[in-house]
């Protein structure tokens, strides 16, 4: 079955400090992982997603098939970071996306 | 082109009453997306279509629940005789069918159900 596991409700760090959001997934073939961020009174719109393999305000996630996982990592968090983070994945072929149960990254000044 | 929309952004209703909400995705996107979301959970997919067509729906999905898009353009989601457990944030999202896989998602209707 395909599942999407973010272990931590709330991840809550310094400004500056390095960030990383943990994601891992279930799935039997090969996957698409993608992390969405919802922003204060916000849409959810897409952050990246593994195949463009770019950065996206400073954040990356390289995709690692060995340990099925799909963490969301910053070098420096920034405040405009603070926001609800979901992982999420979809089958090569498949036209649905399943998401993980999100995690609230907070920002401290 | 606004993006997608939903309608409306907030309902109340009481148990037993049926409720039906609107989407109206992008209007190059042929795939329309229904999600549910309940505090503390990610979205939770209900059902989508490519078209007019109604190509999958989850499981979970109980017969309560209907889906219509009948002109291939917007879409509503029916809730029949609600119950406590159906209040929860809908969320629509369209996308293509051409390319790579990526949801627009709309504001979403916020159900209450008293």
């Amino acid at each position: 079955a395909q599942r999407v596991t973010q272990p931590e409700k709330l991840l809550s760090v310094f400004k500056g400090a390095p960030v990383e959001l943990k994601c891992n997934y279930s799935y039997s073939g090969s996957p698409e992982l993608f992390w969405y961020v919802q922003y204060s009174r916000q849409r959810l719109q897409l952050l990246l997603r593994h195949i463009s393999r770019e950065s996206i305000k400073g954040f990356t996630a390289d995709l690692n098939k060995g340990e099925t996982s799909f963490h969301l990592k910053k070098p420096f968090a920034q405040e405009e970071d603070s926001a609800m983070y979901y992982c999420a994945l979809s089958s090569s072929s498949a036209s649905k996306i399943i998401f993980g149960s999100g995690t609230r990254l907070s920002i401290r000044p | 082109d606004t993006g997608v929309s939903q309608d409306p952004r907030h309902k109340i209703t009481k148990r037993g009453q049926n409720v039906t909400f609107r989407c109206d995705p992008i209007s190059e996107h042929n795939r329309l997306y229904w999600y549910r979301q309940t505090l503390g959970q990610g979205p939770e997919f209900l059902t989508y279509f490519q078209n007019e067509a109604q190509l999958e729906k989850s499981r979970l999905l109980s017969d309560r629940f209907s889906a219509e898009r009948p002109k291939g353009s917007f879409s509503t989601l029916e809730i029949q005789r609600t119950e406590q457990g159906d209040s929860a944030m809908y969320l629509c999202a369209s996308s293509s069918d051409r390319g790579q896989l990526s949801y627009t998602f709309g504001s979403g209707t916020r159900l209450t159900v008293v």
